[in-house]
């Protein structure tokens, strides 16, 4: 399966301002996916991003808040913006199975703490 | 209601002893099921994929399906203190990519 970088781990951010995330993936993949993890709730998806497309957020996301860029196959970046305490969360992202394997292989992912 | 519900626990046994982690379902519509592993400060893990009703075993791990009942779970034999983590169960629509829905995660803690 394949292997996923993210970063930063975590970080701690004043109010107002943006964090942009980072997924790199070893292998090339066609979708990417960003969730969202809050303490006591499930998974939840943001959006999906193809690559030369505009990503496909999920309802009550919208892309000012969380830009998502998708240069190549094997990278990705999200944006949190104008942020405030709400958004402190784990933000993960995710690749579908490759190389045969079924299911989804997620990054380590970013613990954001919003101050 | 959610579509899947999953008990957060946290649930401690004594080492040695047999796990059993359970979500349910509402849409019957989903087609596989699985069972992440996620310890502390890490990214989910998969440890599981069925996309059949009935068991399937790898290692110390069984899970199980049950559609008729809308309902899945992951037993873990031998339970020891590294299997401490939250475990989630996922499923789908169809096989290939479909939104993905995630129980809340079950808190396991295997103590010595």
């Amino acid at each position: 399966s394949a292997v996923i970088s993210q970063k930063p781990s975590r970080d701690i951010c004043q109010r107002g301002t943006s964090l942009t995330i980072q997924c790199q993936v070893d292998s090339q993949v066609t979708m990417m996916f960003w969730y969202r993890q809050q303490p006591g709730q499930s998974l939840t998806l943001i959006a999906t991003a193809n690559q030369g497309s505009e990503a496909t957020y999920e309802s009550g996301f919208v892309i000012d808040k969380f830009p998502i860029s998708r240069p190549n196959l094997t990278f990705s970046t999200l944006t949190v913006s104008n942020m405030s305490p709400e958004d402190s969360s784990i933000y993960l992202c995710s690749v579908s199975g490759t190389g045969g394997a079924s299911g989804y292989t997620f990054g380590s992912g970013t613990r954001l703490t919003v101050v | 209601q959610k579509e899947v519900e999953q008990d957060p626990g946290p649930l401690s046994v004594p080492e040695g002893a047999i796990v059993s982690l359970n979500c349910t379902y509402s849409n019957s519509a989903f087609q596989y099921f699985m069972w992440y592993r996620q310890y502390s400060r890490k990214g989910p893990e998969l440890l599981m994929y069925t996309y059949s009703s009935g068991n399937k075993e790898d290692g110390r791990f069984t899970a199980q399906v049950d559609k008729s009942s809308k309902y899945i779970s992951l037993f873990i034999r031998d339970s020891q203190p590294s299997d401490s983590a939250t475990y989630l169960c996922a499923m789908g629509l169809s096989g290939g990519y479909q939104k993905v829905t995630f129980g809340t995660g079950t808190k396991l803690q295997v103590i010595p």
